[in-house]
């Protein structure tokens, strides 16, 4: 257990629709990351916040956004889902925002959009 | 430009077989190298790390890698692999100061029994 939580675990929704994926950190951690895991783009960053603050930013769609609540959790945002989008969501988490430390992922939302 | 490459898409190979998967980047600032499992619908979770020191790098399950700078390259290694190492590893690279890891497009280890 990475203690990284992230709900829902599966999501079926339309397209035109939005919804919101939220990411629980690991308790201690400031850092939070979104990835995006496709069959065909392989594991896409989308976008990481650190203490409530926006650090960098990936390939995040502009119909995407994220942020990071003063309790340290996480959501992300969808809409005007398109068939596309369909993929698995992660969360990770790490203590601080420097590039040595290793991120831990939970175990995913999986978005199918029809 | 600044990418990792993993060649193999997917690796066969016979139980208590060695293995090595590999990794190559490129890079013109100072790098961290990390290497993550991900076993069937879970998350990914960090098998090894190298950040500064002894080029060999030792990590869980025993897996092990080793930083070659001059090849820019961070393959992992096992001497006898498991049919409980059946699953997908990725490769990982931190570019520069702040937090920016880019993933490989990962190497599924299919173990044969």
């Amino acid at each position: 257990d990475s203690g990284v939580t992230q709900t829902p675990k599966h999501l079926i929704t339309a397209t035109g629709q939005r919804v919101t994926l939220r990411c629980s950190p690991r308790s201690g951690d400031l850092s939070v990351y979104w990835y995006q895991q496709s069959l065909d783009q392989g594991l896409q960053f989308l976008i990481q916040y650190y203490n409530g603050e926006e650090r960098a930013k990936g390939n995040i769609l502009e119909r995407f956004s994220a942020q990071q609540f003063p309790d340290l959790h996480s959501e992300l945002n969808l809409s005007s889902l398109e068939l596309g989008d369909s993929a698995l969501y992660f969360c990770a988490s790490s203590p601080r925002d420097r590039n040595n430390s290793p991120l831990h992922f939970g175990n995913g939302t999986r978005l199918t959009v029809t | 430009a600044q990418s990792v490459t993993q060649l193999d898409s997917q690796v066969p190979v016979f139980e208590e077989a060695p293995v090595e998967l590999r990794c190559n980047y490129s890079s013109s600032v100072s790098v961290y190298l990390f290497w993550y499992v991900q076993y069937p619908n879970q998350g990914l979770q960090l098998l090894l790390k190298y950040l500064s020191g002894s080029t060999l790098v030792k990590g869980i399950n025993g897996f092990e890698a080793e930083f070659n700078k001059s090849q820019t390259s961070f393959h992992l290694r096992k001497p006898s692999v498991h049919i409980s190492d059946t699953a997908e590893y990725f490769c990982a690279v931190s570019f520069g100061g702040y937090q920016k890891v880019t993933f490989g497009t990962g190497t599924k280890l299919q173990v044969i029994p």
